[in-house]
């Protein structure tokens, strides 16, 4: 069964960076693009990063344009997601999501998320 | 800019029947969405694609109680047989070329 695991998460202070990992299993990575979803705390769903099956495209939310960076390593089933420039506003439960298609469709299996604190 | 509205809350007896309603921007009203259940803390799960025909793709194990549907912008989520296992948030969720969007969520009661 598809399964997917994220870590990394923790607390950092304004300005730091983290880097969140999310380990995949039970599919065939390299044909499913990959999402990071994020949920502040008593907030809804946001979506902050997509990344096509193969790396060549990805896309993230305006919000962590320029501050996050997904990516992907389909020799070890693996994606990530650099967070640089923390803000307060970062602060959520991190989730990784598998994608239906392999170039960004819908969201068909999630994993159990990572907490990110951000505070000084 | 795809906009999903959802109505809040819901909120139906143990055993009854509920409707859950998506409705699309301006301008995206044949896109397809996909619905999300989050029960209290815990992780999203995938429920359904619901396409703007109206057909709708289940995800793995999810019971026959759960159906989708679509009428014109909007985009429906219907629960039979409440349990009280299904008091969740339920998002629905919409893509287009670069983006990728939620709803705000409707916060079903089971009374």
């Amino acid at each position: 069964q598809v399964q997917l695991v994220e870590s990394g998460g923790g607390v950092v202070q304004p300005g730091k960076s983290l880097r969140l990992s999310c380990a995949a299993s039970g599919f065939t990575f390299n044909t499913h693009g990959m999402h990071w979803v994020r949920q502040a705390p008593g907030k809804g769903l946001e979506w902050v990063a997509v990344i096509w099956y193969d790396g060549s495209n990805e896309y993230h939310a305006d919000s962590v344009k320029g501050r996050f960076t997904i990516s992907r390593d389909n020799s070890k089933d693996m994606v990530y997601l650099q967070m640089n420039s923390l803000r307060a506003e970062d602060t959520a439960v991190y989730y990784c999501a598998r994608d239906w298609g392999g170039y960004g469709d819908y969201l068909d299996h999630w994993g159990q998320g990572t907490r990110v604190t951000v505070s000084s | 800019q795809i906009v999903l509205t959802q109505s809040p809350s819901a909120s139906a007896s143990l055993g009854a029947s509920v409707k859950l309603t998506c409705t699309l921007s301006s301008g995206h009203t044949s896109n397809n969405i996909a619905w999300h259940q989050q029960q209290s803390e815990k992780g999203p799960r995938f429920l359904m694609k619901v396409n703007s025909d109206g057909s709708h793709y289940k995800g793995d194990g999810i019971p026959d109680r759960f159906s989708g549907s679509s009428s014109g912008a909007e985009r429906y989520l219907t629960i039979s047989s409440l349990h009280f296992e299904d008091e969740a948030d339920y998002y629905c969720q919409a893509w287009d070329t670069g983006i990728w969007v939620f709803g705000e969520g409707t916060k079903l009661t089971v009374l």
